[in-house]
């Protein structure tokens, strides 16, 4: 059964800053894997999508990597603003996705 | 394009009472699926269909929980009795392939007395 595990848990910043938020999984048997943004209280909100034959996917301030191999995925946002807050979830698919727990960001002016 | 559509956006009902979420996915898109999402928690997949048939439904409590997907376009998801921890937000995503990308729904907020 797929175990997807994200660090760190919780992440507070000042504005600009480069961050890296980690996604690792125990099985590299997979499809693809997605990175949302959820804000309070609503869906989620697909980022970026990495096929397996993939190593990245870039949009905008966002460039998420792939190392299928070790069963890693980073998601680095550059220059972070304050609309950045939120809680960001990777899904790894495997044919069922499965999703981690989530980093809840949060960066202040 | 529409999105994915999901009711009610809120519910409140009370322990042992009945209630039942409806999505409708994007057009054309074959896979659908239903997550419960805890607070401070990650979604956890209850049940995945592919066209009207199941594709994996081993997290979902058969006793109490079911969901139908009859013409393998909108689907119910149906919980009887309720318990005070089924208190949580439901999940509609769709996919165009069991493989490819996942869109979201809004959520279906249930809060249980």
């Amino acid at each position: 059964k797929q175990e997807v595990t994200q660090i760190p848990a919780a992440l507070s910043v000042p504005e600009g800053e480069n961050l890296v938020l980690n996604c690792s999984f125990t099985d590299s048997a997979i499809y693809n894997l997605q990175w949302f943004r959820q804000d309070p209280g609503k869906g989620l909100t697909s980022l970026l999508l990495i096929q397996s034959s993939q190593r990245e996917q870039t949009s905008g301030r966002l460039n998420a990597s792939l190392d299928k191999s070790s069963g890693r995925s980073t998601l680095y946002i550059a220059a972070s603003q304050p609309g950045d807050s939120a809680t960001y979830l990777c899904a790894v698919n495997d044919y069922i996705p499965t999703f981690g727990r989530g980093t809840s960001l949060i960066v202040h002016p | 394009e529409a999105g994915v559509a999901q009711s009610p956006r809120y519910k409140i009902i009370e322990k042992r009472q009945s209630v039942a979420f409806w999505c409708n996915p994007i057009s054309g898109h074959a896979t659908l699926y239903w997550y419960q999402q805890i607070l401070g928690q990650g979604p956890k997949l209850l049940i995945q269909f592919q066209n009207n048939g199941v594709v994996d439904d081993s997290q979902l409590p058969k006793d109490r929980f079911s969901a139908e997907r009859l013409k393998g376009v909108d689907s119910t998801l149906k919980i009887q009795p309720a318990k005070l921890e089924d208190s949580a937000v439901y999940l509609c995503a769709s996919s165009l392939e069991v493989t490819g990308e996942l869109f979201f729904g809004e959520g279906s907020r249930l809060t249980v007395l």
